[in-house]
């Protein structure tokens, strides 16, 4: 069965800061790896995904993250915040293609401070 | 422009009422997806479907109903047979192609049942 562990369930960083959020997945087959992300009481839009080509893979509003086999992680990266970055954040993942289902994190909300 | 709309926005219900919530999309896609969301938990699958008139349980389908008549739409039902309806809902809708179809998001809708 697959699962994902986001460690931290909230992360603080100064305006201009790195942010690193953390994804830990774990998948019976090659996975595809997905980061939503979700402001106050809206819906989910997707900032990036993985699906077996690039292990870097660069998403919207800036924000990156890499595929590490051998460390069955997906961190998303930024390396410099701003205030509209502040938003919980959610790592997926899916085992198969077409219609698979995805699993969710538990999320991380993401506190930017000026 | 195309997307997925739910509605309402805010519901309230009192507690041994069902409730139909509403998930229209226009995007031509061919699965649907409900999700309950809940603080700190992430997301959890309740019910998808794939194609018209088909519908699988998801992980926590006890205490709501599905029907999926339509391509576009796809209600959800709260029976009161749901121990704790109250929460955030969101519908989600994904088209196949080489690899997962990433899934978007509608607004949700948040139900509160006293």
């Amino acid at each position: 069965a697959q699962s994902v562990t986001q460690l931290g369930s909230h992360v603080s960083v100064s305006e201009g800061a790195l942010v690193l959020l953390r994804c830990n997945y774990s998948s019976s087959v090659p996975p595809y790896l997905f980061w939503y992300v979700q402001y106050p009481n809206q819906g989910l839009q997707l900032l990036l995904k993985y699906t077996s080509a690039a292990t870097l893979v660069k998403g919207i509003n800036g924000f990156e993250a890499e595929f590490k086999k051998s460390e069955t992680s997906f961190h998303l990266t930024k390396p410099s915040a701003h205030m509209s970055d502040a938003a919980e954040y959610f790592c997926a993942v899916s085992e198969g293609s077409g219609y698979s289902t995805l699993t969710f994190g538990k999320g991380t909300m993401l506190l930017v401070s000026p | 422009d195309g997307g997925i709309t739910q509605s309402p926005k805010y519901l309230f219900r009192k507690e041994g009422q069902n409730v139909t919530l509403s998930c229209e999309q226009n995007l031509n896609h061919d699965a649907m997806y409900w999700y309950r969301q809940d603080p700190g938990q992430g997301l959890r699958l309740i019910y998808y479907s794939q194609i018209v008139n088909d519908f699988q349980k998801g992980d926590i389908a006890e205490g709501y109903s599905v029907s999926r008549e339509k391509k576009e739409s796809f209600p959800l039902t709260v029976t009161s047979a749901q121990k704790n309806p109250t929460a955030f809902y969101l519908c989600a809708s994904s088209t196949a192609g080489v690899g997962p179809g990433e899934q978007y998001f509608g607004p949700g809708t948040r139900l509160t049942v006293t």
